[in-house]
């Protein structure tokens, strides 16, 4: 199985703020790494897959960067409406999902 | 549009059986792999099990392995999800999601059931 190792688990930045959040793989995966937002209550929502690519619709503030073994998140402004719980997921053998990453307005 | 909507949650005790259904409209059900993934109260997400579009691959979780059984109806566009010995540990809101992108990318989720496990 591989592990994925998502850090921090939390965070406090201001609105404007340039947030980055990283996943590190137990294994190389390649470039087979998506991140997902999941607002309180609500299903997931892809933002990023294939480690880089935007997910349609998702707004351009968000991006993914990485290959092998460790990627990035970033939020290039936080908004308010960013508030939420970040997930890394790899798919390169069975799906496994890192710990999440909970964000917050300081 | 795409829809996922998952039924079949409530609270059952300890060693019982369920089953959870996930009723797909708005794309071609049998074209694409199916996937649960569930999420204890308070915590993260867990993926469960595959099955593929035809049905003929699945795959599981070790902690649901020999305990779930994931299965699917094309002609009426179900994914079902048979728990049996079920622990507290499985509590958790379970989810049916998709990739029509590749087949672990999930660009669609239920809403979820959840399914508590107390006695």
């Amino acid at each position: 199985d591989i592990q994925m190792t998502q850090s921090p688990s939390s965070l406090s930045a201001s609105v404007g703020d340039r947030v980055t959040i990283t996943c590190q793989a137990s294994r190389d995966i390649t470039n087979f790494l998506n991140w997902y937002q999941q607002k309180p209550g609500k299903a997931p929502k892809l933002l990023i897959y294939d480690a880089s690519n935007l997910e349609a619709g998702a707004p351009s503030r968000f991006s993914g960067s990485g290959s092998g073994t460790d990627f990035t998140f970033t939020i290039s402004s936080l908004q308010p409406e960013d508030i939420a719980t970040y997930y890394c997921q790899q798919y390169d053998n069975l799906p496994s999902f890192g710990g999440g990453t909970k964000v917050e307005i300081k | 549009q795409v829809q996922l909507v998952e039924s079949g949650g409530g609270v059952v005790q300890p060693g019982r059986s369920l089953r959870l259904s996930c009723a797909a409209s708005g794309f071609t059900f049998s074209g694409y792999a199916m996937h649960w993934v569930r999420q204890a109260p308070g915590k993260g997400l867990e993926w469960v099990a595959l099955i593929s579009y035809d049905g003929g691959t699945k795959y599981y979780a070790d902690s649901v392995k020999g305990r779930f059984t994931i299965s699917r109806d094309s002609s009426n566009n179900t994914l079902y999800l048979q728990m049996t010995s079920l622990r507290a540990g499985d509590t958790a809101l379970y989810y049916c999601a998709t990739g029509t992108t590749a087949m672990a990318i999930f660009d669609y989720w239920g809403q979820g059931t959840l399914v508590t496990v107390s006695s």
